[in-house]
């Protein structure tokens, strides 16, 4: 597809449950970045990824967050252990990893721990 | 660290009024600024962008933004909004020399037919 797409859509877990979300970019965009958006809250940084370089993990909120990114294109974040404060919209964009390039954005997944 | 702040959270104008969202940022250096905008049911969309040059910048659908350095500013404006401008809207800075964005709490848009 052209544009950027998430999985799943929205998935409805357990607290103490771990979950993974799947992020597609766009063909050829080298960098990705995942956010997270709570009700009435901005977009919050989690992660960043430029080509094969080392990953920005500067905004994973705690250590049950992980993300990877695998051949360079598809990106999966983890969240161990999930709390109910982790109920959120989780944004994937990404973009060429030129200065003054834009994000492209997913349309989220929205996640529901109970 | 960064911050963006977009003062106004909720907006409620009339068809045909005047728009002018609030956005500023804290970085004393070089920055790209961006307005991004979520409709109803849709993911998030650029609307405008300012990277470098004129100050004023023309995004889609009759939206322009106006970098004001000295005052850490880059307010969204739409001379006569429609009914269809109904969304949330979101200003970003990103340095120049990072490539993390800064996103403020977005402003919610609601324009009455």
């Amino acid at each position: 597809g052209a544009g950027v797409s998430q999985s799943p859509s929205n998935k409805v877990t357990e607290k103490g449950k771990d979950v993974e979300l799947r992020c597609d970019p766009i063909s050829g965009h080298t960098a990705l970045y995942w956010y997270r958006q709570s009700l009435g809250q901005g977009l919050e940084f989690l992660i960043y990824f430029q080509g094969n370089s080392a990953p920005d993990k500067s905004g994973l909120p705690s250590d049950r967050f992980s993300a990877e990114r695998t051949g360079g294109s598809v990106s999966t974040l983890t969240i161990q252990r999930t709390q109910q404060e982790d109920s959120a919209v989780y944004l994937c964009a990404s973009s060429l990893d030129r200065a003054g390039e834009t994000q492209y954005f997913g349309p989220g997944t929205r996640l529901l721990v109970l | 660290a960064q911050s963006v702040s977009q003062h106004n959270h909720h907006v409620i104008l009339s068809e045909a009024a005047s728009l002018e969202l609030g956005c500023n940022y804290s970085y004393g250096g070089t920055v790209n600024l961006f307005w991004y905008v979520q409709y109803p049911g849709q993911h998030l969309q650029l609307l405008l962008k300012y990277f470098s040059g004129d100050p004023l910048v023309k995004g889609i659908k009759g939206f322009e933004a106006e970098f004001i350095k000295s005052k850490f500013s880059f307010n969204l404006r739409k001379p006569s909004v429609q009914w269809s401008d109904t969304a949330e809207y979101f200003c970003a800075v990103k340095s120049y020399n990072f490539n993390k964005f800064y996103f403020g709490s977005g402003t919610k848009l609601n324009v009455k037919p």
